[in-house]
């Protein structure tokens, strides 16, 4: 079945920056779209931008251009997210989910603090 | 961006009760593909989001069909004929006709 399997919490500090994974199975990986996206506990739900596996193109809302990079593995059906320069605002949880939207990662907290 | 207003904010029901979330784009989601990429997600208390229906009235695969969903351009709406306790939670319209994808601010269901 499909299951898309992300990393653990991240505690960190301002200004550094941190990688988060989603690793896939069940699926074609190579052919498909993944999506990521940023909620803040309580609120809605940001969309930070996708990435197509076959050649890694990305597409990117503008509000997270800079802030964060999408790329792939697809030896391991692996989707990864750079989070850059990281402020107490990017406290979050970051979601990866197919672009169909029917299967979604179980979420991540990054924390940012001193 | 397209802002998706949905109301009410919260609603509160009894087990059984047949509720209706409306949500309207600031701008109409018809494609030039001709498909209307308004989807339909529930959050349940500390999980990931659902997604429920899809295009505006499919019926994602497993969900219950008491879960529905119609609509058009820029005027959506879902409803749950006979909510049931696991249904509670926030619920949130999507767009994907647009970039950057947008949400709605949530619908958050409540037992009375």
């Amino acid at each position: 079945q499909v299951k898309l399997q992300q990393s653990g919490a991240e505690l960190v500090k301002p200004g550094a920056s941190v990688k988060l994974s989603c690793k896939t199975s069940g699926y074609t990986f190579s052919t498909s779209y993944m999506s990521w996206f940023k909620q803040i506990p309580g609120q809605s739900i940001e969309w930070i931008g996708m990435i197509y596996a076959g050649d890694g193109g990305t597409g990117y809302n503008q509000k997270f251009k800079g802030k964060a990079t999408l790329t792939v593995d697809t030896s391991s059906s692996t989707a990864y997210m750079d989070l850059s320069s990281l402020t107490t605002e990017d406290s979050a949880v970051y979601f990866c989910a197919r672009n169909s939207f029917d299967y979604w990662g179980q979420g991540v907290m990054v924390t940012v603090s001193s | 961006d397209v802002v998706l207003t949905q109301t009410p904010p919260t609603l509160s029901a009894t087990i059984g009760q047949s509720v209706s979330i409306s949500c309207r784009s600031s701008q109409s989601l018809l494609d030039s593909d001709g498909d209307t990429y308004l989807n339909w997600l529930l959050q349940r208390p500390g999980q990931s989001p659902q997604l429920l229906i899809y295009s505006v009235s499919n019926l994602e695969s497993g969900v219950p069909n008491r879960f529905s969903g119609s609509g058009s351009e820029t005027d959506f709406t879902l409803k749950i004929s006979g909510v049931e306790a696991e249904d509670l939670g926030v619920y949130y319209c999507m767009q994907a006709t647009h970039a950057p994808y947008t949400f709605g601010a949530g619908t958050k269901l409540e037992l009375k």
